[in-house]
């Protein structure tokens, strides 16, 4: 079974450009997250789905942060304009939604932004 | 809101030693879980191992387990009989439900 994939692994832009984050999650989980980590600092939370749906954003940080999930599979964060201090890594992470409040989260090997 | 602190940020064993690895949480939530991930260099995240709130037995996984002190907002893991293969950042994180809170993370180097 293919586990959580994101596009690209790296990715360097200019200070007001725009990038686009993939993630595909893995088949057949509703919930898909997405989380930052800034240099040195510790991993954040951004938001989930649950299938299509937004179920919590309360991490994004600003309106330049966009995150899409059509039709409940792949997700896409976009980010417009960057900023400098959005560099990092960000993570996607995937689970089976259950009737149980535990769903073991399975993450991606994160994107590496580096905005110039 | 929940807060993770892992005060370590890096740490080194000799291989076949123990080691063990701190993290503290605050939490107003009377149900949720805390686990211990693994990064390993250029690789994707790995949970390790989970411990339920409501479970007073500490959770183990083969050479790794954990020292869970609800009263004191403590969850250390300990690896035992380290091996190369252990060298990574290791999240400590909480969850009440969905959304994972993490700390900073500990550098963890194994020495032949």
């Amino acid at each position: 079974e293919a586990g959580v994939t994101q596009f690209p692994s790296h990715s360097v832009i200019e200070k007001g450009q725009t990038v686009t984050l993939r993630c595909d999650p893995i088949s057949g989980h509703d919930n898909l997250y997405w989380y930052r980590r800034v240099m040195g600092k510790e991993i954040k939370f951004l938001l989930h789905f649950v299938k299509e749906s937004k179920q919590d954003e309360s991490g994004m940080p600003n309106n330049r942060f966009l995150a899409e999930r059509t039709g409940g599979t792949y997700s896409t964060l976009k980010v417009q304009p960057a900023e400098l201090e959005d560099s990092g890594v960000y993570f996607c992470a995937s689970s089976q939604r259950t009737g149980s409040s535990y769903n073991e989260q399975f993450f991606g090997p994160g994107t590496r932004l580096t905005v110039l | 809101a929940q807060t993770v602190t892992q005060s370590q940020p890096e740490m080194s064993v000799q291989e076949a030693e123990t080691v063990t690895l701190s993290c503290t949480y605050d939490t107003s939530e009377s149900d949720y879980y805390l686990f211990w991930y693994k990064q390993p260099p250029s690789r994707q995240m790995i949970l390790v191992i989970r411990q339920e709130a409501y479970k007073q037995q500490n959770a183990t996984e083969n050479r790794f387990s954990v020292n869970f002190q609800k009263a004191a907002k403590s969850f250390s893991l300990k690896i035992s009989d380290s091996q190369l293969g252990d060298a990574a950042m290791y999240f400590c994180a909480s969850q009440p439900y969905g959304k994972l809170t993490f700390g900073q993370g500990t550098i963890l180097t194994v020495h032949p």
